[in-house]
């Protein structure tokens, strides 16, 4: 029961253009996504949020979509720099009840020179 | 301004031993989670902790698995009885609050011979 999908196991980008990752929920109950980036033998690094009274959060380069009728979310980045190359995971929780979070697969990213 | 500390990064155990997994999180925060990898897998929860109470545990087996969060030192999750399906990396993550984004440790990589 997979609640969280990021179905590109891999995606490519050439430097400097926008790298747009994607990720799908099927819990009604998820209100709170988040975007974390991983690299080999590291723990994740949290990179930009979002809450469902929200449809578009930015930060510097990094900005995240919620489309919630979709239940559909993406995170895009532009510029893309050689130093995005990483695996991206998206996850989700609920407000009530225990903060777990869900997460996606994973999305691994190259950026190409 | 140190983050997540967890030890030992790496951890050989022969089936039947007994594993004991630390994370210290980060200063200030007394929300600790623990998550479990596979290979080429996301990360799925185990348990969330706050100090001296477990606050969700529907992630954990039922059977060989315990954490704590006591009121002095570091959370441990404890795997009795180490059979080769438990190896994979197990991520320590802390947050300052139940709505806010949680921080991740680099892991302990966990292999069983």
């Amino acid at each position: 029961d997979q609640q969280v999908k990021q179905n590109s196991p891999s995606l490519s980008v050439q430097e400097g253009r926008i790298s747009i990752l994607n990720c799908d929920y099927t819990n009604s109950m998820f209100d709170y996504f988040l975007w974390y980036k991983k690299y080999p033998a590291e723990g994740p690094t949290f990179l930009i949020s979002i809450s469902s009274i929200k449809d578009k959060n930015e930060d510097g380069r990094f900005t995240v979509f919620l489309n919630k009728s979709a239940k559909h979310l993406s995170l895009h980045i532009v510029p893309s720099q050689p130093g995005d190359s990483a695996v991206y995971f998206c996850a989700a929780s609920e407000r009530l009840g225990a903060q777990k979070l869900v997460f996606g697969q994973g999305t691994r990213l190259t950026i190409n020179p | 301004n140190a983050g997540v500390m967890q030890n030992p990064r790496h951890l050989v155990r022969r089936r039947g031993q007994e594993a004991r997994l630390r994370c210290s999180p980060m200063k200030g925060h007394s929300h600790v989670y623990w998550y479990r990898q596979l290979p080429e897998e996301g990360l799925k929860f185990m348990v969330y902790l706050q100090k001296e109470n477990i606050i969700d545990e529907s992630g954990m087996p039922k059977e060989r698995f315990s954490a704590e969060f006591p009121k002095e030192g570091p959370s441990i999750l404890r795997i009795q009885q180490v059979v080769r399906g438990d190896s994979a990396a197990y991520f320590c993550a802390s947050s300052d609050s139940r709505n806010q984004p949680q921080h991740f440790g680099d892991g302990t990589r966990l292999s069983i011979l």
